[in-house]
């Protein structure tokens, strides 16, 4: 596609429940990147998914947060035992690299609300 | 790990009005990018800038990598220019450091 697509663009949810957020990244990208956003806040780095490579997972908060990514393209954030806290706007970004020039580029992310 | 500051943290203008911004570094760095979130939540990326200037309609972006800073200038705002503008930078590694923004609001 022409750009980073998330879904679902809203997701509320009841605490203890668990829930999936999906990245589409821009095709042709090899590198993904989660962040979370609380309300008035900066990005949170969570997790780095670069090619075949060990993901860096060292931004996840607990361990109720796992992330994968199938065939190097889709990618999905899964936070179990959802609890109040988790409630911010999920970002995901994929990463255009070529000759020296390393640039994230967004989606529109995915608003987190746990009641 | 490297330190962002971005100033000032909120800036009111009237349309028309131009404005700096600021986003200072506490090493050196190898990529900065700066973005707009505009009031929906979108990040929209302005300038891949780790060093020099660039120039984008209204838009103008300065990086001093030895300084440790990069200015983003607006010229002549419009209220759709309204939001929080980000820099973010990352050194030798995959990893973004990002500020903690500009909250810009533009007066009609």
């Amino acid at each position: 596609g022409a750009g980073v697509s998330q879904s679902p663009s809203n997701k509320v949810t009841e605490k203890g429940k668990d829930v999936e957020l999906r990245c589409d990244p821009i095709s042709g990208h090899t590198a993904l990147y989660w962040y979370r956003q609380s309300l008035g806040q900066g990005l949170e780095f969570l997790i780095y998914f670069q090619g075949n490579s060990a993901p860096d997972k060292s931004g996840l908060p607990s361990d109720r947060f796992s992330a994968e990514r199938t065939g190097g393209s889709v990618s999905t954030l899964t936070i179990q035992r959802t609890q109040q806290e988790d409630s911010a706007v999920y970002l995901c970004a994929s990463r255009f690299l070529a000759g020296g020039r390393n640039e994230q580029f967004f989606g529109p992310g995915t608003r987190l609300t746990v009641l | 790990g490297i330190q962002v500051e971005q100033s000032p943290p909120d800036l009111i203008l009237q349309e028309g009005a131009n404005s700096t911004l600021r986003c200072n570094f506490s090493d050196s760095v190898n990529n900065l990018q700066w973005f707009h979130q505009n009031p929906w939540g979108q990040l929209i990326n302005l300038f891949y800038i780790p060093s020099g200037t660039k120039q984008n309609g209204r838009l103008s972006a300065t990086t001093v990598a030895t300084e440790r800073y990069s200015l983003l200038y607006i010229s002549s705002s419009q209220t759709t220019d309204s939001g929080v503008y980000f820099c973010a930078v990352s050194s030798g590694t995959y990893k973004y450091i990002f500020g903690t923004g500009t909250r810009l609001k533009v007066l009609a």
